[in-house]
């Protein structure tokens, strides 16, 4: 089993919908959750970290869930310039290194 | 401030050849990691140095990966010989301190093809 699990989609949705993702992880140990952008042929660039009580920034909004090892991120009135692939990303207890998911696809429509 | 700096943008070589990659992490970060993105998979962590110390190096596939980090500063990645699982994306990040509180920033990569 992937120790960071997401559905790579594609997610194909019109320009001012709303998305939501999904991620779970296999390892309790971890302690740390991020999302990441990633455009096509570009670096990964961290879009926000993720916190058990919840967070916001923007049209973003993410949630963790310990319990369930569960990590959502929730797009707002998509834009074009949404279109990119997002990485669900842990870091364990203990541990400075990243582990990755595959990515979901997003592309935003006119 | 610059980025994260990789180079070259490109490389293909030949099974059997040697291909070294460079990385220039931000300046004054202390924390310089490798991943690595192979077609189809997820990207993996490859090694952690902390200034010129080698700090994790779990994810190193096999001996034909040399990593070093002179004088701490930038860091090269040597693939000797190279074989055609080898090709991907290599992805260079550094931090100023580790833990979650500290951003780890990529460089834009070298594409690696291995013929």
């Amino acid at each position: 089993r992937k120790e960071v699990e997401q559905d790579p989609g594609p997610f194909n949705v019109p320009e001012g919908a709303t998305v939501a993702f999904n991620c779970t992880y296999s390892n309790s140990a971890s302690q740390s959750f991020f999302w990441y952008r990633q455009d096509c042929r570009k670096e990964p660039k961290l879009l926000m970290s993720v916190y058990s009580s919840g967070n916001e920034d923007g049209r973003f909004t993410a949630q963790l869930n310990r319990a369930s090892q569960y990590i959502s991120l929730l797009i707002r009135d998509s834009k074009l310039s949404d279109s990119a692939t997002y990485l669900c990303v842990v870091r364990r207890s203990g541990y400075s290194t990243l582990t990755f998911g595959k990515g979901t696809m997003l592309l935003v429509s006119p | 401030e610059a980025g994260v700096t990789q180079f070259p943008s490109h490389s293909v070589i030949e099974k059997g050849q040697t291909v070294t990659l460079r990385c220039d992490p931000i300046s004054g970060h202390d924390n310089l990691y490798w991943y690595r993105r192979v077609m189809g998979k997820e990207i993996k962590f490859l090694l952690h140095f902390v200034k010129e110390s080698k700090q994790d190096e779990s994810g190193m596939p096999n001996n034909r990966f040399l990593a070093e980090r002179t004088g701490g500063t930038y860091s090269t990645l040597k693939v000797q010989p190279a074989e055609l699982e080898d090709s991907g994306v290599y992805f260079c990040a550094s931090s100023q301190e580790v833990g979650s509180s500290y951003e780890q920033y990529f460089g834009p990569g070298t594409r690696l093809t291995v013929t």
